[in-house]
């Protein structure tokens, strides 16, 4: 089975300023998609971004980008300009082409936003 | 505005009680994931559906959960009997697979049912 490790349990910002989110994963597949949920106080898990592995160019959406080394099995988040509403737990996820396979998931990375 | 919808919120229950909790999925998706989440594992997969057939409950403890798809617009789980160590949120997410193998990138999330077993 694949794995997902976040190895950063909290990490915290000043507001405006920037972090990055670090994720390593293990897979012998060349084919898969790695993704970036967010889960707020209210439970609900949101996508943030996704990042399919035979595209090279990273992933972008507005102010959170991703890192995506594939050699490395590296998949870093960054977010710039961070907000108060940032603040929230931070899952990355692993999975296979097929979109009916499950997800695997790491620990997840608590991040404060600092006002 | 189509979104997995999930009840239960919130359930407070005693130990040896049976509990019951529905997903709603998108209309159209035709796979369905029922997740656990708890601080020790983090998110664990329990079961998952295609097309309303069971295709991997193997993280499932048998001998008191059960996952079925009574119809396309209806997933439970049911735990009987229930136990302290199933103090839980649970989350059904779900996705859809086209015949030829493609779909849709994400698995859509309920806000997920807070379970406390006393």
């Amino acid at each position: 089975a694949q794995t997902v490790t976040q190895s950063q349990p909290e990490m915290s910002v000043q507001e405006a300023e920037t972090v990055t989110l670090s994720c390593t994963y293990d897979t012998s597949e060349s084919d898969y998609y790695l993704f970036w949920y967010k889960q707020p106080p209210s439970r609900q898990m949101i996508l943030v971004i996704r990042q399919e592995a035979y595209k090279q160019q990273n992933a972008t959406e507005n102010r959170f980008s991703v890192n995506f080394q594939k050699a490395a099995k590296s998949f870093s988040l960054k977010i710039s300009d961070s907000q108060l509403g940032d603040a929230a737990m931070y899952f990355c996820a692993y999975r296979s082409a097929d979109p009916g396979n499950q997800f695997y998931f790491g620990t997840g990375t608590s991040l404060t936003v600092i006002p | 505005d189509a979104r997995v919808t999930q009840t239960p919120r919130d359930k407070v229950t005693e130990m040896g009680q049976e509990v019951t909790m529905r997903c709603q999925p998108i209309l159209g998706h035709n796979t369905v994931f029922w997740y656990r989440q708890t601080m020790m594992q983090g998110l664990e997969l329990l079961a998952y559906f295609r097309n309303r057939a069971p295709l991997d409950d193997s993280g499932m403890p048998k001998d008191r959960f059960s996952a079925e798809m009574p119809d396309a617009t209806l997933a439970t789980l049911k735990i009987q009997p229930s136990e302290p160590r199933d103090s839980a949120v649970y989350f059904c997410a779900s996705g859809l697979v086209l015949g030829d193998g493609t779909g849709a990138y994400e698995q859509f999330f309920g806000p997920g049912t807070r379970l406390t077993v006393l």
